[in-house]
């Protein structure tokens, strides 16, 4: 089974900053990385697809890179709906698995 | 629109079964594999199972392989979870989505996702 290690576990920070977030998978899952959103009480939202693919609607402030074992997810200017719980999840073998999520938080 | 929408939840008490379902809409259900995923209270997300578009593989997680089936209809744009030999560790809010790996379909990730329905498991 791939483990998928995100960090920090929360980040705090205000509106405007730049958030970077980490996963980190025990072995290499080449580009097949995916990173969700889940705001309290709803579904998680996919957000980049591939590493680096934005999904549908998903503003352009939102950016994923890396590829093997280490993934960044970045978000260049908070904005005040960004505060959330984000979750990176491999689909490179089975079985699937995500990463234990980082909280952004406001500072 | 795309969406799924789950239904089936509740109480049941440790050993018991319970079913849930997924009505999909707004895309062609027959090219896309769906998904279960779960989520504890206050904890991150589990994969537990995965169908493919034709209904012909599906793929559990080790938590539940042996006590859980995943099914289709595709007449009927549904996807279900049957779910045996309940234990209080497999309560958690249940979410259906479109997705997941499967070479015929266009869809290797989970979008969208259902509101989920929450399963409780206790005496």
């Amino acid at each position: 089974e791939i483990v998928l290690t995100q960090s920090p576990a929360t980040l705090s920070l205000s509106p405007g900053e730049r958030a970077t977030l980490s996963c980190r998978a025990s072995q290499s899952v080449r580009s097949y990385l995916a990173w969700y959103q889940q705001k309290p009480g709803q579904a998680p939202r996919l957000l980049i697809y591939d590493a680096s693919n934005r999904a549908t609607g998903i503003p352009a402030r939102f950016s994923g890179s890396g590829s093997g074992t280490d993934f960044t997810l970045t978000i260049s200017s908070l904005e005040p709906e960004d505060f959330a719980v984000y979750y990176c999840q491999h689909r490179s073998m089975w079985p699937l698995t995500f990463g234990g999520g980082t909280k952004v938080e406001t500072k | 629109e795309v969406q799924v929408l789950e239904s089936g939840g509740g109480l049941v008490q440790p050993g018991g079964s319970l079913r849930l379902s997924c009505a999909a809409s707004g895309f062609t259900f027959t090219n896309s594999a769906m998904t279960w995923v779960r989520q504890a209270p206050g904890k991150g997300l589990e994969w537990v199972s995965t169908i493919s578009a034709g209904g012909d593989s599906t793929t559990y997680s080790e938590s539940v392989k042996g006590r859980f089936t995943i099914s289709r209809d595709n007449s009927r744009n549904t996807v279900s979870l049957q779910m045996n030999s309940l234990r209080a560790e497999d309560t958690a809010v249940y979410y259906c989505a479109r997705g997941g790996p499967d070479s015929t379909s266009p869809n290797p990730y989970f979008d969208p996702w259902g509101q989920g329905t929450l399963v409780t498991v206790s005496s």
